[in-house]
């Protein structure tokens, strides 16, 4: 069993839909948790960083952490063309980016 | 403010032939961090380098390797190259050892043939 699974998708919502990417892990040890968002041909972009249980919002990103479940979220609002990319969830038990475990990606395509 | 940048783009080398990547952090950032992210295998931690010194490495092989220059440039080595080793190189760089805030290159697509 992988330490952090994520649904490969490919996912493809309509503009203005809520978009929801979830992954789940194993390691109970796991304190930091992240998402990236990576274009095609381009490297990750950190999007979201959260290190407790709880909703952390930015702007039409949410991030949900539910330690109990073993289980994150991130949630797009209002969803646009340009969301469309591939978000990778990530996650650590040590305060070291070299620890981060990543998941696999979920490719997601906003139709216009 | 310059993001982390790598060079080259792309690569294209012949196998059993040497690679040779390059990355120059975000200014202050003393932490360099190397990953390879291949076709269905998503990121897999390479090396990391900290203050010059190689500070951990992933499950590769001794033929990946690297180092660190006193402006915190990192370069990293592949030797004998083989046809597995085709993927995207990733630089990430972080302030500091005790920090998870990656901040990504755009990558090096190497190409063995």
């Amino acid at each position: 069993q992988k330490e952090v699974e994520q649904d490969p998708g490919p996912l493809s919502v309509p503009e203005g839909a809520i978009v929801s990417l979830n992954c789940t892990y194993s390691n109970s040890a796991f304190q930091y948790f992240m998402w990236y968002r990576q274009y095609s041909r381009k490297g990750p972009e950190l999007l979201m960083y959260t290190y407790s249980s709880g909703n952390k919002e930015d702007g039409r990103f949410t991030a949900q952490v539910d330690k109990s479940s073993k289980y994150i979220s991130l949630f797009i609002r209002d969803s646009q063309p340009s969301d469309s990319a591939t978000y990778l969830c990530a996650m650590s038990s040590y305060s070291s980016a070299s620890k981060i475990i990543f998941g696999s990606g979920t490719r997601l395509s906003i139709r216009p | 403010e310059a993001g982390v940048t790598q060079s080259p783009t792309h690569l294209i080398k012949t196998r059993g032939q040497q690679a040779t990547l390059r990355c120059s952090p975000i200014s202050g950032h003393t932490s360099v961090y190397w990953y390879q992210q291949a076709l269905g295998l998503g990121l897999q931690f390479l090396l990391w380098y900290d203050e010059g010194e190689e500070r951990n490495r992933g499950n590769f092989p001794p033929r990946f390797s690297g180092r660190q220059f006193p402006n915190y440039s990192s370069e990293l080595n592949v030797n004998a190259l083989e046809l597995e080793d085709s993927a995207l190189y990733l630089c990430a760089s972080s302030y500091g050892t005790a920090n998870t805030e990656a901040f990504f290159g755009q990558g090096t697509r190497l190409t063995v043939v």
